[in-house]
């Protein structure tokens, strides 16, 4: 069973600091890895994109790599209330012919004013 | 830029009745993928189609059914509804490759009373 776990919530940040978002992934053979964030009732919205050790950066968020550890996270920097959202983490498999996006069960952010 | 478009965006049925749902992928995506979410869960993988095909199967109930047109749409039927099925159901599309990324519709809110 491929899994993707993220770290239990929720998380409430004040206005300006870091928000810390991680996730561990079960299958060795994963390729892509996804930051996904989602308000409620919205479709989930594409934050980050990462295929190769090290960190990603883009404007205010930098996600970072581990596949040795199995290992992947959001930073969050100078956090705003608009950032407030479900973060999901989302794995991409292959295997037999086929793809699968398996997602984390998503860590709820809140930015307090 | 154009983006996935899902019809319709509400839809509320009995139990027992037939629902049909329409997704209309980013153009030259030839992948699509559709998913299931409950309240308070992450999104759940259905089924997903490259190029007219049936690529890789989740956890679709026998009484769904999917397929992908000519023109890439595709359309997810369900029947036999059942309360437990109301929920949101994402279509999302992708352009193939080992990097690909997957960009989500804005989802058709299911109720079944």
């Amino acid at each position: 069973q491929k899994e993707v776990e993220q770290n239990s919530g929720p998380l409430s940040v004040p206005e300006g600091a870091i928000a810390s978002l991680n996730c561990t992934y079960s299958d060795r053979v994963s390729q892509s890895f996804f930051w996904y964030r989602q308000y409620s009732g919205k479709s989930p919205e594409l934050i980050m994109s990462i295929y190769s050790n090290g960190d990603k950066e883009d404007g205010r968020f930098t996600a970072q790599l581990n596949k040795a550890s199995q290992y992947v996270s959001l930073l969050i920097r100078d956090s705003q209330p608009s950032d407030s959202a479900t973060y999901l983490c989302a794995v991409n498999w292959r295997g037999g012919g086929s793809e699968k996006l398996v997602f984390g069960k998503g860590m709820k952010l809140t930015v307090n004013p | 830029a154009a983006g996935v478009i899902q019809s319709p965006r509400h839809l509320i049925k009995e139990k027992r009745e037939t629902a049909t749902l329409k997704c209309y992928p980013i153009p030259r995506h030839d992948t699509v993928y559709w998913y299931q979410q409950g309240p308070g869960q992450d999104p759940q993988f259905l089924i997903s189609f490259y190029e007219k095909m049936q690529s890789d199967k989740g956890s679709i109930p026998d009484r769904f059914s999917a397929q992908q047109f000519s023109d890439y749409h595709s359309e997810l039927n369900m029947s036999s509804l059942e309360l437990g099925d109301s929920a949101l159901y994402f279509c999302a599309s992708g352009a193939g490759g080992p990097q690909e990324t997957q960009y989500f519709g804005p989802g058709t809110r299911l109720l079944v009373l």
